[in-house]
């Protein structure tokens, strides 16, 4: 069965500086994606950012960007020039590629903005 | 216009009780699910349905049955609630062939059983 593996419960970053938050998933499929989403206190679920495992290019949105490290099973999000709105729960979430379709989560990062 | 939106938001009831929650998406997709955000954040599974079809039933209470009478529509029914059924319970729904693609979630429910 395939787990996700989010080791930071909190981090905290300076407003305007840089953060990244870490995932670790374990698989043994070849097919895959991976999802990074925000859960603000509104408790919405936003997607922030999404990598399918068979691109070797890491994908970037606008200040956010990955570090897809498909031997390591390594999925770390990388925020720049971090902003207030950014503070929130991260969710790393994984999904088969084959027919199983279902997103397992860990257990998420909360990120805290100091101003 | 809500993607996925599920009502109640909020739904505070006695143990022992019935309740429904229930989820519409207008997004056409074929794929609808329901998670458990549990009081620690961590989300879970609970059953997905295509186009109507039951096609994941993770580990729940025979309390919870959900019920989807047709594809932009799944509802969620709870069974002689008990108080560690308290948890955020969240809608989504996505296209099958898209995997890539994204889940869409509704706003959540969050359920206090007292």
């Amino acid at each position: 069965a395939q787990t996700v593996t989010q080791s930071q419960p909190e981090m905290s970053v300076q407003e305007a500086e840089t953060v990244t938050l870490s995932c670790t998933y374990d698989t043994s499929e070849s097919d895959y994606y991976l999802f990074w989403y925000k859960q603000p206190p509104s408790r919405q679920m936003i997607l922030v950012i999404r990598q399918e495992a068979y691109k070797q290019q890491n994908a970037t949105e606008n200040r956010f960007s990955v570090n897809f490290q498909k031997a390591a099973k390594s999925f770390s999000l990388k925020i720049s020039d971090s902003q207030l709105g950014d503070a929130a729960m991260y969710f790393c979430a994984y999904r088969s590629g084959d027919s199983s379709y279902k997103l397992i989560f860990g257990s998420g990062t909360r990120l805290l903005v100091r101003p | 216009d809500t993607a996925v939106s599920q009502t109640p938001k909020y739904l505070v009831t006695q143990m022992g009780n019935d309740k429904s929650i229930k989820c519409e998406q207008n997004l056409g997709h074929d794929t609808m699910y329901w998670y458990k955000q549990d009081s620690k954040k961590f989300l879970k599974i609970m059953f997905s349905y295509n186009n109507k079809e039951l096609i994941i039933n993770e580990t729940v209470p025979n309390r919870f049955s959900p019920k989807s009478p047709d594809k932009a529509h799944l509802n969620l029914h709870i069974n002689s609630l008990e108080l560690g059924d308290s948890a955020v319970y969240f809608c989504a729904s996505s296209q099958l062939d898209k995997p890539n693609t994204e889940a869409f979630f509704g706003q959540g429910t969050r359920l206090t059983v007292v």
